[in-house]
């Protein structure tokens, strides 16, 4: 089983609403990325945090997506005002310092966007 | 352009079967290079990884890196269906800031 926790597993949402999904990366892990993987499988980077702190981020996630890893709390990613086009799921993995070098990720089991 | 290249797009073996999936790297910058699988419903799990030019062997499964030429592959002996799921090549600079950059998969598909 996985041991980054993410959740919902699955959230429907209008255009214009708000969707904020949630993830706990395993423990003692302190990098944490963000991907979206579309319809076709294709994966997308949209951000990544070391210790709470923004690492390097894609130009959409500056836009309509916020995101954040506060210590001692989930981190989170929100969509200010979803789009058809984000329908996707939302994969969170973690990394440490023994593997982030080697690109090593383990991923959470997502969670399923849908935008009506 | 895909950075990571995978084919072919499905495969079906049949039980027992060996599976053969390949990848192809545009990147010249990627040094490390990850098989991970994913099953319906889940998020990809790593396979197995492979730094080095050569065969790396786990259980079933062995991977093959030729740095020359970028061109990584997986074949999976005595496929199960449990084997049956999508997987990814995916590769990765020095640099763990980066992430990883995925290929498009290879569905396998295992039939009795």
């Amino acid at each position: 089983n996985s041991k980054v926790i993410q959740t919902p597993r699955y959230l429907v949402k209008g255009q214009g609403q708000k969707a904020k999904m949630r993830c706990i990366p395993e423990k003692g892990h302190p990098v944490v990325f963000w991907y979206q993987q579309n319809k076709n499988n294709e994966f997308k980077f949209l951000i990544n945090f070391q210790n709470q702190e923004v690492l390097q981020q894609i130009d959409m996630t500056e836009k309509r997506f916020s995101a954040e890893c506060p210590s001692n709390s989930p981190c989170s990613l929100e969509i200010q005002s979803s789009e058809a086009g984000d329908s996707a799921l939302y994969l969170c993995a973690s990394s440490h310092p023994g593997t982030a070098n080697t690109g090593q990720l383990y991923f959470g089991e997502g969670s399923k966007l849908t935008v009506l | 352009q895909q950075k990571v290249q995978q084919s072919p797009e499905s495969l079906s073996v049949p039980e027992g079967g060996m599976a053969s999936l390949n990848c192809t790297s545009s990147d010249r910058n990627f040094q490390y290079f990850w098989w991970y699988r994913q099953h319906s419903g889940e998020g990809p799990k790593a396979l197995m990884s492979i730094f080095s030019d050569g065969d790396k062997k786990e259980g079933r499964f062995t991977a093959h890196l030729n740095k020359a030429s970028l061109h990584v592959s997986l074949h999976i002996r005595d496929s199960q269906p449990s084997d049956s799921a999508l997987y990814f090549c995916a590769a990765s600079e020095h640099d763990y800031a980066q992430g990883l950059t995925f290929g498009l998969g290879t569905r396998v598909s295992v039939f009795p």
